[in-house]
């Protein structure tokens, strides 16, 4: 059974720019969450999204948004980078209230 | 609001050792909790996860508590070894389809 998929593993972007991360739950799982985790504020909660619908939102400001697609895939987007977006960013894929399972993340550099 | 504590932060200890690593919650309504382990720069590995009707789960040398009524979950790793060094994390969702609420984790260094 294939795990969470995560694309790319790392990425380095300039400051202004933006960037497109993709998560690809584990097969039938309909919920997909992402999470950013960085050392001084640990893991942080984004967004969740369940059949294409975003249920849960955390506090982060609108340059991070995500979305899901039919398929359950999700991608989160982050506009305008900043350096504090600097982080390892993590999605989970579950299904109902069996737990979750978490990629491997993507690593983000702003420069 | 829901807050997680697990203490210490980090742990060093000789090889072989018996641990349990503590998790302790403020709010008792919670539907099941999960322990993950996180090596450096890797994603969250799921090792147990208990429902809230259940009292521990084991799997090989881990074994998982949860108590309610006291706010508290331990994870208790038998004879550890140098490759259980990691951070290990409790968290667990604040409601139904709920975001996951994490500890800070505690860094675990097994000394050979």
């Amino acid at each position: 059974k294939a795990g969470v998929t995560q694309t790319p593993r790392y990425l380095i972007k300039t400051r202004g720019q933006q960037v497109t991360l993709s998560c690809s739950p584990i097969s039938g799982h309909r919920s997909v969450s992402w999470y950013q985790q960085t050392p001084g504020q640990g893991l942080q909660f984004l967004f969740e999204y369940f059949s294409e619908t975003q249920r849960n939102k955390g506090n982060f400001p609108g340059r991070f948004s995500g979305r899901q697609f039919s398929n359950s895939r999700s991608e989160m987007n982050v506009s305008t980078l900043e350096l504090g977006d600097s982080a390892l960013y993590l999605c989970a894929s579950s299904w109902f209230n069996y737990g979750y399972t978490f990629g491997s993340g993507t690593r983000l550099t702003v420069v | 609001k829901q807050e997680v504590t697990q203490i210490p932060a980090a742990l060093s200890v000789p090889e072989g050792e018996n641990l349990v690593l503590n998790c302790s919650f403020t709010d008792s309504a919670i539907y099941n909790l999960q322990w993950f382990r996180q090596d450096p720069g890797k994603g969250l590995t799921s090792l147990l996860l208990i429902q809230s009707s259940q009292r521990e789960q084991t799997s090989g040398r881990l074994n998982a508590s949860l108590d309610k009524s006291s706010g508290r979950s331990t994870l208790y790793i038998a004879a550890s070894q140098p490759g259980d060094s990691a951070t290990y994390l409790c968290a667990f969702p604040t409601g139904a389809n709920s975001k996951l609420t994490f500890g800070k984790g505690i860094t675990l260094s097994v000394r050979p």
